[in-house]
């Protein structure tokens, strides 16, 4: 079975910084995809970003960028110039090629410092 | 963006009672959904995949008799607690894979349950 590991419950940062939050999964399938997640208070999952495995180049979508390490199954999500509105749970996910449910990490608690 | 609506947001019922939530995609077709459960500054924990006209496939250590899944069109899912204990108050929250793209998956807004 696939895991997701988020080894950070919870991290802060002062505004306009720059903060990294860690996912390792584990999986035998060569084909997958990777996901970061954001959930406010509202509880409403909104997609960060997205990665397929079979593509080298990182994702990057305008503040937030991954580091995705295939052979260290290591896909960490990086959020420059930090803004008050990203405070929120962040979830790395993992989904199978064969189109599964998403496995999710316990998440990453983020605290924006004004 | 599309959009995946669940009904009720929030709901009390008592204990041994039955209790649904409907899951819809608003402008789009979904031959899959999937609905999750999620305690309190918890994960999302698959319950199970839902495939239109089929069986839903549950999770290991989901009891299928108790959270009865069905997803009688391409737009509608629907997960019924069946004799509901405390225990299974939570926040339940489904998502949808547009049939077009077949890569895309939307989240619903999720549903608050609390059995008293």
């Amino acid at each position: 079975a696939q895991t997701v590991t988020q080894s950070q419950p919870e991290m802060s940062v002062q505004e306009a910084e720059t903060v990294t939050l860690s996912c390792t999964y584990d999986t035998s399938e060569s084909d997958y995809y990777l996901f970061w997640y954001k959930q406010p208070p509202s509880r409403q999952m909104i997609l960060v970003i997205r990665q397929e495995a079979y593509k080298q180049q990182n994702a990057t979508e305008n503040r937030f960028s991954v580091n995705f390490q295939k052979a260290a199954k290591s896909f960490s999500l990086k959020i420059s110039d930090s803004q008050l509105g990203d405070a929120a749970m962040y979830f790395c996910a993992y989904r199978g090629g064969g189109a599964d449910g998403l496995t999710f990490g316990k998440g990453t608690h983020l605290i924006i410092q004004p | 963006g599309a959009v995946v609506s669940q009904h009720p947001s929030r709901v009390i019922c008592k204990s041994g009672t039955s209790v649904k939530i409907e899951c819809r995609s608003l402008d789009f077709q979904a031959t899959t959904m999937f609905w999750y459960r999620q305690f309190p500054k918890q994960s999302l924990m698959l319950m199970a995949t839902s495939n239109e006209g089929s069986k839903a496939t549950y999770e290991q250590g989901v009891e299928k008799d108790k959270f009865l899944i069905n997803h009688a069109s391409l737009t509608l899912s629907t997960l019924t607690v069946t004799s509901a204990h405390p225990e299974d108050s939570s926040f339940y929250i489904c998502s949808a894979r547009d049939i077009r793209t077949g890569r895309s998956i939307y989240f619903g807004e999720g549903s608050w349950l609390t059995v008293v």
